[in-house]
């Protein structure tokens, strides 16, 4: 099965709290892709990055940060010194190489920084 | 990043009229378009997957008689939801890519709401 989980519903944290959103996949390819996005209230969503499965590098962009990892099938996502900005819905999905490209999306961790 | 373009960003319409969803790739040439669907609160659920010049694929309990995609031309993909009933209002996006392997790149979303 095809799966992604974010147990994570809802996040609260205070500026300038670190805060990891966690990510958790299933699936029996051996080639796909995992990424994250971010929802603001307006609905677009906003592309952060995209990890394929031979590249187990973390990665680090400004405050945010990836942490994957195979053996525990998690691509966990770190924003460093949250800010008010940084408030919007942020959905993990894995991208299935072999059955067209399409994505599947985990159910969205919701992440409120209040000032 | 590649630009998708879809029109129009809200709609309301009356119970029983269709309504058609644009989705444009403004400087590529897309191979395959997905539309999602996403309901208040919840994830983006894959609706079906469309490929220049052939049917449309449907996801599982997608009812393709009222969800009407058409895909075209390289640029252009349409969903049309026929006799629209309240149900169906939700929040509908497009993404479209250049082929396998690559990144997909989302619209703006359409807010419809049948009334």
């Amino acid at each position: 099965a095809q799966k992604v989980t974010q147990a994570q519903t809802e996040i609260s944290v205070v500026e300038k709290e670190d805060v990891t959103l966690d990510c958790v996949y299933e699936t029996r390819d051996t080639t796909y892709y995992l990424f994250w996005y971010k929802q603001p209230p307006s609905g677009e969503l906003v592309f952060l990055i995209r990890r394929n499965s031979f590249d187990e590098q973390n990665e680090i962009s400004g405050r945010y940060s990836w942490n994957f990892q195979k053996s525990t099938s998690s691509f966990n996502f770190t924003i460093t010194a949250s800010q008010v900005v940084d408030s919007a819905v942020y959905f993990c999905a894995l991208y299935l190489y072999n059955q067209g490209g399409k994505l599947i999306f985990g159910q969205g961790t919701e992440l409120s920084v209040k000032p | 990043g590649a630009v998708v373009s879809q029109h129009p960003s809200w709609v309301i319409c009356k119970s029983g009229t269709s309504v058609k969803i644009e989705c444009r790739s403004l400087d590529f040439q897309a191979t395959t378009m997905f539309w999602y669907r996403q309901f208040p609160k919840q994830s983006l659920m894959l609706m079906a997957t469309s490929n220049e010049g052939s049917k449309a694929t449907y996801e599982q309990g997608v009812e393709k008689d009222k969800f009407l995609i058409n895909h075209a031309s390289l640029t252009l993909s349409t969903l049309t939801v026929t006799s629209a009933h309240p149900e169906d209002s939700s929040f509908y996006i497009c993404s479209a890519q250049q082929g396998l392997n690559t990144e997909a790149f989302f619209g703006q979303g359409t807010r419809l709401t049948v009334v």
